[in-house]
């Protein structure tokens, strides 16, 4: 079957612009996460959707960050202003329930110039 | 707290022995062990539930310790294909019904001919 899906795979802009990432989930994986990784280092955690509501989102790092899941199937992250510090790639993963193992879409590579 | 992971890199010859570490100050759920590629989405590879259990898939297997939280990845005989950064995520309670998987910063393994 179809894995985690992402996109787009790449997309630059502007400091200072707004972004929207989309994530389509593992059919039937009603958890979802979404991380963030620079060069070198592990995923970084972001916030994790239980169905459609966002169970945890303590990893989001300030209020120009923000995620939906409105109908407990694909995801959008959303970022608003964005700033150079938030290049990075932006991964999606998705679990049949929370704990399981995750599933991992290939990451949307973000590039503010 | 982000999980500790040693060694940083190691360059092993093909059928060579190796063994990846993972310590945590938290008290953790369960460990689980990815790899990733180059380029790609990090790939699920064995998930350990607390208890001191090890698992083994092919001639890669894990273990826990759960009183010392720390996990070791074991890859014996290594094979081309093993090459790739290992990581670990330690899943552990976050508050608020929430379990947070967070990543230590990888273990680059390069596998010579």
């Amino acid at each position: 079957g179809a894995g985690v899906s992402q996109t787009p795979s790449n997309k630059v802009t502007e400091k200072g612009k707004y972004v929207e990432l989309r994530c389509d989930p593992i059919s039937g994986h009603t958890a979802l996460y979404w991380y963030r990784q620079s060069l070198g280092q592990g995923p970084e955690f972001l916030i994790y959707f239980q169905g459609t509501g966002a169970a945890d989102d303590s990893g989001l790092p300030n209020d120009r960050f923000f995620a939906v899941r409105p109908e407990g199937s694909v995801s959008t992250l959303k970022i608003q202003r964005t700033e150079r510090g938030d290049s990075a790639v932006y991964l999606c993963a998705s679990s049949y329930q929370a704990g399981q193992p995750q599933h991992f879409g290939d990451g949307t590579r973000l590039s503010i110039l | 707290q982000q999980p500790v992971q040693s060694p940083q890199a190691v360059i092993l010859r093909e059928g060579e022995d190796a063994v990846i570490n993972c310590s945590s100050s938290k008290a953790l759920y369960s460990v689980h062990w990815y790899r990733q590629k180059h380029g790609e989405a990090p790939v699920f590879l064995m998930i350990l539930l607390k208890g001191g259990e090890q698992k083994g898939h092919d001639k890669i297997s894990a273990s826990f310790n759960e009183k010392k939280q720390q996990s070791s990845l074991y890859l014996t005989a290594s094979q081309l294909s093993y090459s790739g950064t290992y990581f670990c995520g330690t899943l552990a309670y976050s508050g608020a019904g929430s379990y947070q998987l967070t990543f230590g910063k990888g273990t680059k393994l390069s596998v010579i001919p």
